[in-house]
C-alpha cells in the first residue's frame, strides 16, 4: 500500500464547478505540500502546511491539513480550464529532520475541465 | 524570483555515452535536490545536497554521480546508463534542508537511453 493515499485518481469536472482532491496518510504530516504539473514539465508549487488544522488559500486554491495532521484535502473553487493538470501531493514524513527533503509523493490526481 | 533551471530539456544518449544534466539557482538556496519521475509516477528522490555537500544518497546506482560545484549549481553526471534509466530528471532547491522550507521544483530534463 501506499504510504500517501491521494484520491481520486482522475477528475472531469465542467468549467465553474468546485471540487476537491484528498491526500491521507497513516502517518503524521510533518510537512504538507501540494504541486501542479503539466505533463511531462515541472512541479509548481502550491502551497505548503505544517500545522495542525491549517488552511490556506490562493486565488481559488484553499488546501487544509486535519488537525491529526494525517489527512490533507485541496479544494478549487470555480473551476477554469487553466486548472487542469496533474495535482501531487508531497510530504515530509521525517519526524527528526534529518531526511528532509525526502518528499513522498502521491500518486497524483488528473484534472481535466471542460469549457 | 523561485527559478530553478534545468539544462538541456530534451537529452537522448546511448548506453556508452557520458553526458551531464546541469541545474541552476539565484535564489541563495542552500539545498538542492535530484528528483527522478519515471512516466505515470510520482517524482523520487534521488540525492541531497546541503551546503555543497552530499547529505543523502537513496542508495542510486554509481552510474549517476552528482556533483555540487558551488551553492548555486547541482550537476548529474551519467555514464553507462541503461534504457530503464529514461525519465524525467527535476532538480529542486530550497532555502535550507530543513523542514518548513519550501521545495521549488525545475521544468526538468527528460532523458532518453537508447
Amino acid at each position: 500500500s501506499q504510504e500517501l493515499e491521494q484520491s481520486p485518481q482522475s477528475l472531469i469536472v465542467q468549467e465553474g464547478k468546485n471540487l476537491t482532491i484528498n491526500c491521507t496518510s497513516s502517518k503524521t504530516l510533518y510537512g504538507l505540500y501540494w504541486y501542479k504539473q503539466k505533463y511531462g514539465e515541472g512541479l509548481i508549487f502550491l502551497m505548503m502546511l505544517q500545522k495542525g488544522g491549517e488552511e490556506k488559500s490562493h486565488e481559488k486554491i484553499t488546501a487544509k491539513l486535519d488537525e491529526k495532521k494525517q489527512q490533507s484535502s485541496l479544494h478549487i473553487t470555480a473551476s477554469q480550464p487553466s486548472h487542469a493538470g496533474i495535482y501531487l501531493c508531497g510530504a515530509d514524513m521525517d519526524a527528526g529532520g534529518t531526511s528532509y527533503g525526502k518528499l513522498t509523493f502521491g500518486q497524483g490526481t488528473i484534472l481535466t475541465v471542460h469549457p | 524570483d523561485t527559478e530553478v533551471t534545468q539544462t538541456p530539456k530534451h537529452l537522448v544518449m546511448g548506453m556508452t555515452n557520458k553526458k551531464s544534466l546541469k541545474c541552476e539557482q539565484h535564489m541563495g538556496h542552500r539545498a538542492m535536490y535530484w528528483y527522478k519521475q519515471k512516466a505515470k509516477k510520482p517524482p523520487e528522490l534521488m540525492f541531497v545536497y546541503s551546503y555543497e555537500k552530499l547529505s543523502i544518497n537513496e542508495s542510486v546506482p554509481s552510474r549517476f554521480s552528482p556533483e555540487c560545484p558551488n551553492s548555486s549549481l547541482l550537476n548529474l553526471h551519467l555514464h553507462a546508463l541503461q534504457p530503464e534509466d529514461s525519465a524525467l530528471y527535476l532538480c529542486a532547491s530550497s532555502l535550507e534542508q530543513r523542514s518548513g522550507n519550501t521545495i521549488y521544483f525545475g521544468e526538468g530534463s527528460w532523458l532518453t537511453v537508447v
